[in-house]
């Protein structure tokens, strides 16, 4: 248990569909992340919230939309997505943008397939 | 584009032997951190370096940072099957900036 909790653990949903991921954290962090972990490949930072503000966004398409709406919570929302997307995505924390290297704290996933 | 690679990719070894795997770049690295992912989980953070040269002990598990920050080694003494897992180091670009490295995955057979 690293304090960072991910719901729901695995989900399935078909291309047309709207769904969300979430992500809660109780360590006091203020810098929260979204990644993406597909097969083969390393991890893929796709959003960084510092202070609940949006830093940085590595060119995720938009059929991804985060949203934190404080510092213990953030959140991934998807609509209209496709197969290749399948993957599992993570949620991190660290107390701030500087420890982001030193210190993360990883959820423990979402499983996330696209049919 | 800065790239960590990781070697080797799969390492299966009987329990009790020893081994070591390896992440090497191009690049120099502000800090080197190596997480354990074991199936179904996140990755759980093991261990940060931060000075060249730089040697941490963690149990059975020696890490060590290159004199040059641009690579680093793992290796652990007796394997256990608990040792088993992916194993990801990460390197710090810039204070707000990492990249991962495709991992190793490490089987310890009883």
């Amino acid at each position: 248990e690293t304090g960072v909790t991910q719901t729901p653990r695995h989900l399935v949903m078909g291309m047309t569909n709207k769904k969300s991921l979430k992500c809660e954290q109780h360590l006091g962090h203020n810098a929260m992340y979204w990644y993406k972990q597909s097969a083969k490949k390393p991890l893929e930072l796709m959003f960084v919230y510092n202070f609940k503000e949006q830093t940085e966004n590595n060119s995720v398409p938009s059929r991804f939309s985060p949203e934190c709406p404080n510092s213990s919570h953030l959140f991934l929302h998807l609509h209209t997505l496709q197969p290749e997307d399948s993957a599992l995505y993570l949620c991190a924390s660290s107390q701030d943008l500087r420890r982001m290297n030193t210190e993360a704290f990883f959820g423990q996933g979402t499983r996330l397939t696209v049919v | 584009t800065q790239l960590l690679e990781q070697s080797p990719q799969f390492l299966s070894i009987q329990e009790g032997e020893n081994l070591t795997v390896y992440c090497n770049s191009s690049s120099v690295f502000s800090s080197l951190q190596w997480y354990r992912q074991e199936p179904g989980e996140g990755p759980v953070l093991l261990v940060t370096v931060v000075t060249g040269g730089e040697v941490k002990k963690l149990k059975r598990l020696t890490f060590q940072f290159g004199d040059a920050r641009k690579d680093s080694s793992l290796h652990i003494t007796a394997a256990q099957p608990g040792d088993t897992g992916l194993y990801l180091c990460a390197g710090g670009v810039s204070y707000d900036k990492v990249i991962f490295g495709p991992g190793t995955s490490l089987s310890v057979i009883p």
